[in-house]
């Protein structure tokens, strides 16, 4: 069955980077892009951007683009989300999203990013 | 890029009855791209319905989905207790896809 696993809660200091993984299994991890949603507490869901995993192929919502970074480890059937510069009000649940090639199908399960000095 | 509105914020209902909810868009959904989502409180979303108006895999069938072009609802005929959610639609007929900002339905 498919299943995507993200990597544990994070915490930060304003203006460091955070690295966030979500390996997938039970499918061929590189017939499907891999899409980042964040969710701020309390809020409903914003779309990061999506990464090809079969070739480097990004593509970032303009509100991110130059803070973040979308890479993928064939190797080990993983795509990572990197957000530089971290605010406050970048403390969300951050989730991978499977692209079933239209809709979101499948989801990780979310990863807290708390942002606090 | 899309705005979605979702309507209303809040849904004050009881077991049995019946939700409908509202979905409208800014501009037209390709191909009328619209998926439903539900999200219970510590979950990630699930998806209910994609392409307007299929049923995902395993979702039973007193969810459903209607509308194209800029209008778009989705029905749950009769409110079960594990129904008491979150509910998000999406378009993803163009870049950026973008998300409604959410309708709770609450027990009343």
């Amino acid at each position: 069955q498919v299943q995507l696993v993200q990597s544990g809660a994070e915490v930060k200091k304003p203006g460091a980077s955070v690295k966030v993984s979500c390996k997938a299994s039970g499918y061929t991890f590189s017939d499907y892009y891999m899409h980042w949603v964040r969710q701020a507490p309390g809020q409903g869901l914003e779309w990061m951007g999506w990464i090809n995993p079969n070739n480097f192929d990004t593509s970032y919502a303009q509100r991110f683009q130059g803070r973040v970074t979308m890479t993928r480890d064939t190797s080990i059937s993983t795509v990572y989300m990197e957000l530089r510069r971290l605010r406050s009000d970048d403390t969300a649940i951050y989730y991978c999203a499977r692209d079933s090639r239209r809709y979101f199908d499948f989801w990780g399960q979310g990863t807290l990013v708390t942002v606090s000095s | 890029e899309i705005v979605l509105t979702q309507s209303p914020g809040t849904l004050s209902l009881s077991p049995g009855e019946r939700a409908t909810l509202s979905c409208r868009a800014s501009q037209s959904v390709n191909s009328n791209y619209l998926a439903w989502f539900q999200q219970m409180p510590g979950q990630a979303p699930r998806l209910l319905i994609y392409d307007a108006s299929s049923r995902a895999t395993g979702i039973p069938d007193r969810f459903s989905g209607t509308g194209s072009g800029t209008d778009f609802i989705l029905t749950i005929s009769r409110l079960e207790p594990e129904d008491f959610a979150v509910y998000y639609c999406q378009q993803y007929g163009s870049s950026p896809r973008t998300f409604g900002q959410g309708t709770k339905v609450e027990i009343k």
